[in-house]
């Protein structure tokens, strides 16, 4: 069966730390991958995209990285802030059409 | 900078009756989507829409729903007789073109919360 995974216990972090969340999928071939970012009640925010034939993207203190054979992305937050404090989505994207594959996100911490 | 928005924030409705719930995406933008966020679960794809009809529906999307442009602006999602289990959040996206080769992303609103009762 297809499925996105990402780690379902949060990720407490020092303030200024890295942290890197990782997204697992089966059984799909995506075309691209995004990042989104929800608070909570909220809806979620898009950071970034990486397509299939790119293997990093930065953006400021973000860095997404995307290996079509191990099926995995790694999301990077760089010198982390409280501020970055939040869940954090995994989204495929598909040829054809048009519907994301969301995971079910994994919650960041970061502790002053 | 431009922004999806939703209305009501909050909708409270017994079990059978219709609710519709209003977004008003990005104005340059073409395709229009449905998502929904039961609590604690994965946001999952509802429907998406383009040049006045729906272009592609999930499962999810039965003859209970439906989806409108009534107007060059807003863009609604009707449930004709709501279920305990349609209780999510409901989250409206745009994007400027179809995500073909991975060109386009989605932009969301902030969602509509639909407690049936």
């Amino acid at each position: 069966s297809q499925k996105i995974e990402q780690n379902s216990e949060a990720l407490n972090i020092q303030e200024g730390k890295t942290a890197t969340l990782t997204c697992n999928y089966t059984n799909y071939s995506p075309a691209y991958l995004q990042w989104y970012r929800q608070d909570p009640g909220r809806g979620p925010v898009f950071l970034l995209l990486i397509r299939e034939n790119e293997k990093e993207k930065r953006k400021e203190r973000l860095k997404v990285t995307f290996d079509t054979t191990l099926k995995q992305s790694l999301f990077h937050i760089t010198a982390s802030q409280p501020a970055d404090s939040a869940t954090y989505l995994c989204a495929l994207g598909f040829y054809g059409n048009n519907r994301l594959a969301f995971g079910k996100g994994n919650q960041v911490v970061v502790i002053p | 900078e431009p922004e999806v928005t939703q209305t009501p924030s909050h909708q409270v409705t017994q079990m059978g009756q219709e609710v519709i719930l209003r977004c008003v995406p990005i104005s340059n933008h073409l395709y229009f989507y449905w998502y929904r966020q039961i609590l604690g679960q994965k946001v999952e794809f509802l429907v998406s829409f383009y040049n006045n009809e729906i272009s592609e529906k999930s499962e999810i999307f039965d003859d209970q729903f439906s989806v409108e442009r009534p107007d060059g602006s807003n863009f609604t999602l009707k449930i004709r007789s709501t279920k305990l289990e349609d209780s999510a959040m409901y989250f409206c996206a745009s994007s400027v073109t179809q995500l073909a080769g991975g060109q386009d992303t989605q932009y969301f609103g902030p969602g509509t919360r639909l407690t049936v009762l």
